[in-house]
């Protein structure tokens, strides 16, 4: 069975410095995708970085960035100078590339930024 | 160009009773997709349609059900609501059935409360 999992209920980090969100997930595929939402307390899931399972190059967003290893399907996402505004929940998910259409995602991570 | 749409944003109904929420796509989307998300957990998928076709369908019970119009909005029915279906409800929408790598734009989301 696939699934996501994000070890860390809660984290905390003092403004403007870095952060990161664990993510692991299960899966016998090879193509892939896997992607970091945020939900902020609109509600609205607001896709953050998404990742290629066949580059092997880590995404980067503005100041997003993931660390993708494969062999260990471990998919953690780095925030760094963080801003108030990026206090949301945080969830990791994943989806298969061609023949399945739902996204499969953890329980999230609840972000606090400390001022 | 209006995101996603849905409605209504909050509800509440008793046990037993039965419950309709509408989605509309950004312009031009032609899938659309409908998750639930019980509180402290992430999305679970529910099902997916493209071109008014069923693409796919999650664990859930038959007393859910949807349909996706010729405009391309989509309602999810629930019958015989239970205790257990008080969630918020996602709609995302995509230009096409596989999301164009995590293309997918989400509502805000209906509140549903079953008392």
């Amino acid at each position: 069975a696939q699934t996501v999992t994000q070890s860390q209920p809660e984290m905390s980090v003092q403004e403007a410095e870095t952060v990161t969100l664990s993510c692991t997930y299960d899966t016998s595929e090879s193509d892939y995708y896997l992607f970091w939402y945020k939900q902020p307390p609109s509600r609205q899931m607001i896709l953050v970085i998404r990742q290629e399972a066949y580059k092997q190059q880590n995404a980067t967003e503005n100041r997003f960035s993931v660390n993708f290893q494969k062999a260990a399907k471990s998919f953690s996402l780095k925030i760094s100078d963080s801003q108030l505004g990026d206090a949301a929940m945080y969830f990791c998910a994943y989806r298969v590339r061609d023949s399945n259409y739902q996204l499969i995602w953890g329980a999230g991570t609840k972000l606090i930024i400390k001022p | 160009d209006a995101g996603v749409t849905q409605s209504p944003t909050h509800l509440i109904k008793t046990r037993g009773q039965q419950v309709t929420l509408r989605c509309s796509p950004i312009s031009g989307h032609k899938s659309v997709s409908w998750y639930q998300q019980v509180l402290g957990q992430g999305p679970q998928f529910i099902f997916q349609y493209y071109e008014k076709e069923e693409r796919g369908r999650g664990n859930f019970p038959d007393r859910f059900s949807a349909r996706q119009f010729p405009n391309y909005s989509s309602e999810l029915n629930v019958n015989a609501l239970l205790l257990g279906d008080s969630a918020l409800y996602l709609c995302a929408s995509s230009p096409t059935g596989q999301g164009l790598v995590g293309g997918y734009t989400f509502g805000s989301g209906t509140r549903l409360t079953v008392v």
